[in-house]
């Protein structure tokens, strides 16, 4: 148990299709954080909130959609995916780093 | 900005020999730098963090890594390795710039260890 929980943890998808990710940590940490990992490639960070607040958002496509309702929840909603977006979708959560993040268990997500 | 680079995508040891999985950082401030394990399928786990105390980290799973400030390394090392060690290792670095921190990664290393 890392404090930071995925779900769904798979998830096949076709490219008309809208679904959501979600992540919930109860670590009481002012950060979260969305990483992408696709094989072969470097982790990619996504989003970044701080706060509940967007701060970061490294270009990535708006087909995916980001929302932190509260410090303890974030999701990530797609729609209209392509099959490169086939990833191990991974959300993370700091308190300033400090301590580095803690990550969730990924949703490992497939678009057909 | 910072970065880590990790020599060596994939390092294969016997098991019982010694692992050395090696990570350069690049910072223009005292970096903070963290190793992270991921097994197949699974999120990242935190095997040990340098922020600035002492140099020699120890972490679970009876790793440790040594921050050396001339040599810009911070690599990991394990005395013995087990079957219970094959799995990718990633080392990071906390990055200050924008409006928060965050967390650069390295490309990571895959661990083989054979019997």
């Amino acid at each position: 148990e890392t404090g930071v929980t995925q779900t769904p943890r798979h998830l096949v998808m076709g490219m008309t299709n809208k679904k959501s990710l979600k992540c919930e940590q109860h670590l009481g940490h002012n950060a979260m954080y969305w990483y992408k990992q696709s094989a072969k490639k470097p982790l990619e960070l996504m989003f970044v909130y701080s706060l509940e607040e967007r701060v970061e958002n490294n270009s990535v496509p708006s087909r995916f959609s980001p929302e932190c309702p509260n410090s303890s929840h974030l999701f990530l909603h797609l729609h209209t995916l392509q099959p490169e977006d086939s990833a191990l979708y991974l959300c993370a959560s700091s308190q300033d780093l400090e301590g580095g993040a803690f990550f969730g268990q990924g949703t490992r997500l497939t678009v057909v | 900005a910072q970065s880590v680079t990790q020599l060596g995508s994939h390092v294969s040891v016997s098991e019982g020999a010694l692992v050395l999985l090696r990570c350069n950082y690049s910072s223009s401030v005292p970096p903070y730098l963290f190793w992270y394990v991921q097994y197949p399928n699974q999120g990242l786990q935190l095997l040990l963090k340098y922020t600035s105390a002492a140099t020699l980290v120890k972490g679970i799973n009876g790793f440790e890594a040594e921050f050396k400030k001339s040599e810009t390394s911070f690599h990991l090392t394990k005395p013995s390795a087990h079957m219970s060690d094959a799995a990718e290792y990633f080392c990071a670095v906390r990055d200050y710039g924008g409006a928060t921190n965050k967390l650069i990664f390295g490309t990571g290393t895959l661990l083989a260890v054979q019997p």
